[in-house]
C-alpha cells in the first residue's frame, strides 16, 4: 500500500513568517493529495488539495506544490497568524470516481505553532 | 447541528469491557470511516464502508469490529478493550458521487481511555 511520510513533526514560527511542511509518497499511482488542519479538540478539516495533473494550487495565504517525479508535495503558509496554530496532515490517494480504491493514506502530522 | 456526530465524546472503561462507539451523519454520504489517532502516529484507518453492504478492513483492524446499520450510521466496537486501545477515535464520511475529489468530513472525535 501507499506510505506517506511527513516532516517536520513540529514547527514553530513567528507571526508573519512563512511555514513549509513537506510530504513524500511511495505509490506512483496516487493522484490526489489533500491537506487537513486539525484544531485543538476538533476533527481534521480539509484546507486545500491538489490533483496530479496540477503542479501548484493557491488559496489566499496557503499553497500546495506537487512534484510527481520526485513523489513529494508541500504545504506553504505565508504571513502566518496565531490562528494558523494547529496540527496539519498531508494525505495521498489513488482516487478514481466509482472505484473502491479511493481511501486516504495520512502522514503523521505536523504541529505548527505560530508565536505572536 | 453538526453533520457528523460521535457518541460518546469521552469514555473511560476497564480492561476486558465491551465498548461501542457510535457515529451518525446527516450529509447523506455513502462512505464512512473509522480512524484512530495517537500522538506522533497520525490518523490510522481501522475500518471503512463504501455502502451499507460493504465493510473493509483498514491497516489496524485487529481487536475492532464494525457495523453499518444504515447509510447514516456506522458503529465501532471493541469486544474486549485493552489499555493500548486508549486513543482518540474519529469517524469520517465522504461522498462517492459528488465532485471530482474525495473530501472526508470528520466528526469531533471520541476520547477513549482503557484502564
Amino acid at each position: 500500500g501507499e506510505n506517506v511520510e511527513q516532516h517536520p513533526s513540529t514547527l514553530s514560527v513567528q507571526e508573519g513568517d512563512s511555514a513549509v511542511i513537506k510530504c513524500t509518497y511511495s505509490d506512483s499511482a496516487s493522484n490526489y493529495f489533500p491537506w487537513y488542519k486539525q484544531e485543538l479538540g476538533k476533527g481534521p478539516q480539509l484546507i486545500i488539495d491538489i490533483r496530479s495533473n496540477v503542479g501548484e494550487k493557491k488559496d489566499q495565504r496557503i499553497a500546495v506544490t506537487l512534484n510527481k517525479t520526485a513523489k513529494h508535495f508541500s504545504l506553504h503558509i505565508t504571513e502566518t497568524q496565531p490562528e494558523d496554530s494547529a496540527v496539519y496532515f498531508c494525505a495521498a490517494s489513488n482516487w478514481d470516481r466509482g472505484s473502491t480504491l479511493g481511501r486516504l493514506y495520512f502522514g503523521r502530522g505536523t504541529q505548527l505553532t505560530v508565536w505572536p | 447541528d453538526a453533520d457528523v456526530t460521535q457518541t460518546p465524546r469521552n469514555r473511560i472503561t476497564k480492561t476486558g469491557k465491551r465498548i461501542m462507539l457510535e457515529c451518525s451523519q446527516t450529509k447523506g454520504h455513502d462512505r464512512m470511516y473509522w480512524y484512530r489517532q495517537d500522538p506522533g502516529l497520525g490518523l490510522r484507518l481501522i475500518y471503512y464502508s463504501f455502502d451499507v453492504k460493504d465493510i473493509n478492513k483498514g491497516e489496524i483492524s485487529d481487536g475492532y469490529s464494525v457495523s453499518r446499520q444504515a447509510q447514516a450510521k456506522f458503529s465501532l466496537s471493541l469486544e474486549s478493550a485493552i489499555p493500548n486501545q486508549t486513543a482518540l477515535y474519529f469517524c469520517a464520511t465522504s461522498d462517492l458521487g459528488q465532485g471530482i475529489t474525495d473530501t472526508q468530513y470528520f466528526g469531533p472525535g471520541t476520547r477513549l481511555t482503557v484502564l
